[in-house]
């Protein structure tokens, strides 16, 4: 079957820097992605990791390791608006988007 | 570039009855694909549509179905509805399949079955 697993709350302090694990087990495997979802909004698209190791969009980073089956999303210098559900997903070999349950991170003063 | 529209935005129906939700992708995209959305389920992969032809489809039963027009608009459509329905339907468009790992979402259609 198909499965991605990741925490589902993480906690973190403004300025502060948190990790969200991903790992998944899927048929077939084009890359993952992270998406953000603010309560009551809809998913937007963070990044896209096809190949292993670190991508950098500004405050925050995803890693890869297809050999782990096993991904995370670094967010750094927290801000309170970061504060929402972190959802990753893999595109399987039919393209196909599998989500995770996602991550609800809060960012405390 | 107007983003991707969703209608209705909410909805309430009565079990049994069947439901058509509407989403228009981003101009230009012309890939389409349907989630369902619970709390604490995540996003649950319904079906996509590429070029008015379903590519893939979701562990969901018969009564979930959808399709596509040649303007890349789509359609889902519930029938025979179930409490355990009651959802969020949420629609995301990409530029094509291969490029689905990128999509952009509607706003949803917060449907509630009574």
């Amino acid at each position: 079957g198909q499965s991605l697993e990741q925490p589902s709350e993480v906690t973190a302090v403004e300025g502060a820097i948190v990790q969200i694990n991903c790992t998944y087990q899927t048929s077939g495997f084009y890359g993952l992605s992270w998406y953000q979802q603010h309560d009551g909004g809809a998913p937007t698209f963070l990044s896209y990791n096809a190949l292993d190791g670190l991508e950098e969009t500004g405050r925050f980073s995803s890693f890869l390791s297809r050999s782990d089956s096993y991904g995370y999303l670094l967010l750094q210098e927290l801000q309170m608006k970061d504060s929402a559900s972190y959802f990753c997903a893999v595109m399987d070999s039919s393209y196909k988007l599998i989500f995770g349950s996602g991550t609800r991170l809060l960012v405390r003063p | 570039k107007a983003g991707v529209t969703q209608t209705p935005r909410y909805l309430i129906k009565t079990r049994g009855q069947q439901v058509t939700l509407s989403c228009s992708p981003i101009s230009g995209h012309r890939s389409v694909s349907w989630y369902q959305q619970t709390p604490g389920q995540g996003l649950q992969f319904l079906f996509e549509y590429f070029s008015e032809t379903q590519r893939n489809k979701g562990n969901f039963p018969g009564r979930f179905s959808g399709r596509q027009f040649s303007n890349s608009r789509s359609e889902m459509n519930v029938s025979t509805l179930e409490l355990g329905d009651s959802a969020l339907y949420l629609c995301a468009s990409s530029l094509d399949s291969g490029s689905s790992y990128e999509q952009y979402f509607g706003p949803g259609t917060r449907l509630t079955v009574t």
